[in-house]
C-alpha cells in the first residue's frame, strides 16, 4: 500500500518570503505521478504542480517549484515570493500508473497562512 | 470550460437518515470520482468510474454507501442509513483519462454533511 506523510500541520510565512513545504511517501512501484494540491478555504481543489517519476529534474511553475529526491522518497513544493492567495491547506498526492485505475492518494495536509 | 457541478453545497441530516449527492463531471471527462474528506484529513478515494462502470470501490463501504453513474456522464452516491461518521465533505472529481499519463483531475466544490 502507498502512504503519504505530511509532517507540517501548519505554517505561516510573512508576504513575500520563500517558504517550504514536505512531503514524503512510500511505495514499491517504479512508475508513479506525484502532485502536489491546494484547497483555498472554502473553495475547491486546484493542481498547482506535477512530478513524473521518470523525470530527474524538478517540475516549475512560476512561483511554485518542487524538490523532489527519488531515492528519499521526498517530494518537498517550495513557494517562491509568497502572496497572500496563497493562503491555503496544501494536499500531497501520490498516483500509481495503471491504465484504467489512476487514483491519488491523499497526504493530511499542511495549513499554510501567509500574513501581510 | 465549465468546472465540475455539485449538489447540494451542504445538508444536515440526523443519523439514520438517508441522503444523496449530486455530481456533473466536465464533459468529455471519462473517469469521476467520489473522495470523503474528514475535518482535518486528507481527501480518500471512495468510488471511481470510468465511464459508467466500477474501476475502484475498495473503500466503499458498501452496507450504507452506493453509488452509480447514469449514461456515463452525472453520478449520484447516496448513504443510507447514515451514520455520525459520515460527518465530512464529499469531493467529486473527474478527468479526461488518456490512460497512463497521470491525468490532473479537477475536483468541484463538494458537499459537506453534517449527521447529527
Amino acid at each position: 500500500a502507498q502512504t503519504v506523510t505530511q509532517s507540517q500541520p501548519e505554517m505561516s510565512v510573512q508576504e513575500a518570503e520563500t517558504v517550504t513545504l514536505s512531503c514524503t511517501y512510500d511505495t514499491s512501484e517504479s512508475n508513479y505521478y506525484l502532485f502536489w494540491y491546494k484547497q483555498p478555504p472554502s473553495r475547491q481543489m486546484i493542481l498547482v504542480i506535477r512530478q513524473e517519476a521518470y523525470k530527474q529534474q524538478n517540475a516549475t511553475e512560476n512561483r511554485f517549484s518542487v524538490n523532489f529526491q527519488k531515492a528519499a522518497k521526498s517530494f518537498s513544493l517550495k513557494i517562491s515570493d509568497s502572496q497572500l492567495g496563497d493562503t491555503a491547506m496544501y494536499f500531497c498526492a501520490f498516483m500509481i500508473l495503471r491504465f484504467g485505475n489512476e487514483k491519488l492518494t491523499f497526504g493530511t495536509g499542511t495549513r499554510l497562512t501567509i500574513i501581510p | 470550460e465549465a468546472g465540475v457541478a455539485q449538489s447540494p453545497r451542504y445538508k444536515i441530516i440526523e443519523k439514520r437518515q438517508s441522503v444523496a449527492f449530486w455530481c456533473n463531471p466536465i464533459s468529455g471527462h471519462a473517469t469521476l470520482y467520489w473522495y470523503q474528506q474528514i475535518l482535518g484529513q486528507g481527501p480518500k478515494l471512495l468510488i471511481q468510474f470510468q465511464n459508467n462502470g466500477v474501476v475502484d470501490d475498495s473503500q466503499l463501504p458498501k452496507d450504507r454507501f452506493s453509488a452509480e453513474r447514469l449514461k456515463g456522464v452525472d453520478s449520484t452516491l447516496k448513504i443510507q442509513p447514515a451514520k455520525l461518521e459520515d460527518s465530512a465533505v464529499y469531493l467529486c472529481a473527474s478527468s479526461l483519462d488518456l490512460g497512463g499519463t497521470g491525468d490532473e483531475q479537477y475536483f468541484g466544490p463538494g458537499t459537506r454533511l453534517t449527521v447529527t
